[in-house]
């Protein structure tokens, strides 16, 4: 069964201190894995994709890193309105067309404070 | 680009009734649609994933008969929540990729509230 980790689940940090989240997972046939940002009573908004151990992706102060068993998202200088839920999930599966099997982590509920 | 539109955001019905929500991606076409529930304060719990023309694929635990998916076009799907009950109130968001990528790309959501 696909396993999907974060940690922590709960981060509060002042505004500017760097921290990272951590997502680790435990699937067979890894066909990506994805980062997104919630926000309350919203959809997810796509973040990232990582598809293979080594890869790395940033975007404005987020940069997300990749490993055979876990995913980073690193977050510099963050700013208030970095706060939510930061979500990890996995894809398993064929290429697009198939079924895919899809598993979402709990999520890290990032709190900036000014 | 890459929009995924829901309607209604948010819906009130009375138990025993059925509820159609509409899910439509506005600018590619997605083969793929999926629909995920969420409770407050918990993660997405993937319900059923469906390609166009096909018969959606359910997720263990997930009532076929009762969650029924329309996945008529590349840019239309439907999930019918029939005979609502309050316990399948929830926020349910359905989530959209395309044929070139494995990106998922979400609605904002429809709050369901079954009284």
């Amino acid at each position: 069964e696909d396993q999907v980790t974060q940690s922590p689940e709960a981060l509060r940090l002042q505004e500017g201190e760097s921290s990272s989240l951590n997502c680790s997972y435990t699937v067979s046939g890894l066909r990506g894995l994805f980062w997104y940002r919630q926000d309350p009573g919203k959809g997810p908004e796509f973040l990232f994709t990582l598809y293979s151990a080594g890869e790395e992706k940033e975007k404005e102060r987020l940069k997300a890193t990749l490993t055979k068993k876990e995913s980073f998202l690193h977050i510099t200088a963050p700013k208030p309105e970095d706060s939510a839920t930061y979500l990890c999930a996995v894809q398993t599966g064929p290429p697009a067309g198939g079924y895919q099997k899809v598993t979402f982590g709990i999520g890290t509920k990032l709190q900036v404070i000014p | 680009g890459a929009v995924v539109s829901q309607h209604p955001s948010w819906v009130i019905c009375k138990s025993g009734t059925s509820v159609k929500i509409e899910c439509r991606s506005l600018d590619f076409q997605a083969t793929t649609m999926f629909w995920y529930r969420q409770f407050p304060k918990q993660s997405l719990m993937l319900m059923a994933t469906s390609n166009e023309g096909s018969k959606a694929t359910y997720e263990q635990g997930v009532e076929k008969d009762k969650f029924l998916i329309n996945h008529a076009s590349l840019t239309l799907s439907t999930l019918t929540v029939t005979s609502a009950h309050p316990e399948d109130s929830s926020f349910y968001i359905c989530s959209a990729s395309g044929v070139s990528s494995y990106e998922q790309y979400f609605g904002p959501g429809t709050r369901l509230t079954v009284t």
